[in-house]
């Protein structure tokens, strides 16, 4: 119940595309759903949140789905850049508790 | 200024020392946070703490003790290290339980 499923494992975009990535939770408690991104050799850095009072979320080429009925969000990236290749992974956390659990990631690549 | 600064980066040892990593934040947040990263790039929760004080040990084994002289300081000290703990670990603190976690840039333990 505390698991984040998140997919693809991998994905390989071409320049000027959309990356697509998907995670699914089962724990209705969970309230806050981050975004992490992940550069070889640094720590994650948020990229984009989303909380679950809202279905939509976006900031400049990044957006969240969010569908709480059927307990998963999404990441799109639009427009993706080779510089976008990272590692991304969704997580979650609720209010009562002090662990965000994270998704396995998901590693993007970006053909210039 | 780094917000969340770990040391040291990198660290190769024996099988059964004893070693320390350092993490120091200047964001002013109350919980702090240890995670390990294998080598498949999966981030698990090791410990938070909040004020100084543990609330959360994730079933780590006894060879870890964080300790957390002042809220801005979280260290980790492992014993008997093993094989098994070569992982990056990143520590990483919060404002709140349930906001953006700023993540150092990770230790990478290497037990030979």
């Amino acid at each position: 119940q505390q698991q984040v499923k998140q997919s693809p494992q991998s994905l390989i975009v071409q320049k000027g595309g959309i990356s697509i990535i998907n995670c699914a939770y089962e724990n209705t408690a969970f309230d806050y759903f981050p975004w992490y991104q992940q550069f070889p050799g640094k720590g994650p850095a948020l990229l984009i949140a989303i909380r679950p009072d809202v279905s939509e979320k976006k900031e400049g080429r990044f957006t969240i789905s969010f569908n709480k009925s059927a307990k998963q969000f999404s990441l799109h990236i639009m427009d993706s850049q080779p510089g976008d290749s990272a590692t991304y992974f969704c997580a979650a956390s609720n209010a009562g508790g002090f662990k965000t659990i994270f998704g396995a990631g998901t590693r993007l690549f970006v053909k210039a | 200024d780094t917000a969340v600064s770990q040391t040291p980066k990198y660290l190769v040892t024996q099988m059964g020392n004893d070693k320390s990593i350092k993490c120091e934040q200047n964001l002013g947040h109350d919980t702090m946070y240890w995670y390990k990263q294998d080598s498949k790039k999966f981030l698990k929760i090791m410990f938070s703490y909040n004020n100084k004080e543990l609330i959360i040990n994730e079933t780590v084994p006894n060879r870890f003790s964080p300790k957390s002289p002042d809220k801005a300081h979280l260290n980790l000290h492992i014993n008997s290290l093993e094989l098994g703990d070569s992982a990056v670990y990143f520590c990483a603190s919060s404002q709140y339980r349930n906001t953006e976690a700023f993540f150092g840039q990770g230790t990478r333990l290497t037990v030979v």
